[in-house]
């Protein structure tokens, strides 16, 4: 089955705690993309990948870090998680760069920082 | 900047009503147009899309037309089910971009 796959579903972590989350595609998708989602604001980008080795800021990207070294995988890394990033994260996927294409997303991940 | 905008609130309507969901754009050029679907617990899911002007894009019975002239892709069902509740998110990317716009999103909650 086509699929996007993140790690963990849900996670509780103290302030500080480096945390990483993981996304993986079977897809053979270029394009992949990390999204959070907060009541009022919507779903936001946070980082995208054109392609291995190919990363580049979204609109939210402070407090994140990305890494593409296989075309399958795009973790997120929170180094030092603050409250103000519990949130909803999304992964997402796409053929290539072109507007045309429409996303496939992860389930998601809901993090709690305390 | 590119945007979108979709009506303020949920919306709630009885099995088998009629379903509109009003989403306006801002961007230059011709961006591609989505609709996305939300269920309760689970990822996006895309429901439908159109890349050009005057294309209709459906899916399960939703419809949605690219107006260029009113920079409009509303989303439409004759006959909502209670499976239909879940939240509805317009988005676009701009023409030559390959970001997602996404609008705040409604939720849609459909009574038996």
């Amino acid at each position: 089955e086509a699929q996007v796959t993140q790690n963990p579903r849900y996670l509780i972590t103290v302030t500080g705690k480096k945390l990483t989350v993981t996304c993986s595609q079977n897809m053979n998708h270029e394009y992949m993309s990390w999204y959070r989602q907060d009541p009022g604001l919507g779903l936001r980008q946070i980082y995208y990948s054109m392609n291995v080795e190919a990363t580049d800021k979204g609109d939210v990207p402070e407090g994140y870090k990305v890494s593409r070294k296989e075309k399958r995988n795009f973790p997120l890394i929170l180094e030092s998680p603050s409250p103000n990033q519990t949130s909803l994260y999304f992964c997402a996927s796409k053929p290539g760069r072109a507007g045309i294409y429409g996303y496939t997303f992860g389930s998601g991940t809901r993090l709690t920082v305390v | 900047g590119d945007s979108v905008t979709q009506m303020e609130g949920p919306v709630t309507l009885s099995e088998e009503a009629f379903l509109t969901i009003n989403c306006t754009y801002t961007a230059t050029g011709y961006p591609s147009l989505f609709w996305y679907v939300q269920y309760p617990g689970e990822g996006l899911q895309l429901l439908l899309k159109a890349t050009k002007a005057d294309d209709k894009g459906s899916n399960k019975g939703f419809e949605a037309t690219y107006r260029k002239e009113t920079t409009s892709f509303h989303l439409e069902k004759g006959s909502v089910q209670v499976s239909d509740s879940a939240v509805y998110f317009c988005a676009l990317t701009p023409y030559g971009n390959n970001r997602l716009a996404f609008g705040k999103g409604n939720q849609v909650v459909v009574i038996p």
